[in-house]
């Protein structure tokens, strides 16, 4: 089955843990992006990645990384985590355009919901 | 920033009535998209609609895109309880340099009473 695979989907921790949330697609997809979902703000963009090792900053990168070694994989890593960084995530993947730049459907993960103390 | 703006934020109808959700936008875009979120659930793709096309359907939904009013509409016909979700927009717009970025929108909150 073609999906997109997060873990943990529940996560508490406390201030400055260091902590990493898996992505996972099995659709061969080049694109994979991190966003990050609070209410009344939507779905903001955190990082993306055209593909390996090619990643760039969304709107909203501070306290984050990401890396991109494997095609399929593309793990978000809070190194230092605050509260301001309690939020539902989502990871999300799909196929480039022809001409590389137009985006095509996106399929999301099922959110993982993060609580920093 | 924000791209694709969603009206209204809430909508709440009867079933079987339809329901209409707009999106606005503020610069060129290479297409629109249309997803939907079940509470607390991931989103889920409905439908894309590139910036030449100026209406696609799709089952009970239909998409409009009007690039001289940067705006594009959802329409959901005979609405079901089981279409009570939030609907999103997302569109790809030329960001900094040559980059494209994909930008979603706050959604719209549809509530479709029994």
């Amino acid at each position: 089955e073609a999906q997109v695979t997060q873990n943990p989907r529940y996560l508490i921790t406390v201030t400055g843990k260091k902590l990493t949330v898996t992505c996972s697609q099995n659709m061969n997809h080049e694109y994979m992006s991190w966003y990050r979902q609070d209410p009344g703000l939507g779905l903001r963009q955190i990082y993306y990645s055209m593909n390996v090792e090619v990643t760039d900053k969304g709107d909203v990168p501070e306290g984050y990384k990401v890396s991109r070694k494997e095609k399929r994989n593309f793990p978000l890593i809070l190194e230092s985590p605050s509260p301001n960084q309690t939020s539902l995530y989502f990871c999300a993947s799909s196929l480039l355009g022809w001409n590389r730049l137009a985006y095509n459907e996106q399929f999301f993960g099922p959110g993982t919901r993060l609580t920093v103390l | 920033s924000q791209q694709g703006e969603e009206d209204p934020q809430a909508l709440s109808i009867q079933e079987g009535e339809n329901a209409t959700m707009n999106c606005s936008y503020k610069t060129s875009i290479n297409n629109l998209q249309w997803y939907r979120q079940n509470s607390g659930r991931g989103l889920v793709h409905l439908i894309l609609i590139r910036s030449n096309e100026r209406e696609k359907h799709s089952g009970r939904l239909r998409v409009t895109l009007d690039t001289s009013k940067k705006s594009s509409s959802l329409l959901i016909t005979a609405s079901r309880a089981a279409d009570t979700a939030s609907y999103f927009c997302a569109t790809d717009a030329i960001s900094s340099g040559s980059a494209r970025q994909l930008t979603f929108g706050s959604g719209t909150q549809l509530t479709v009473l029994p």
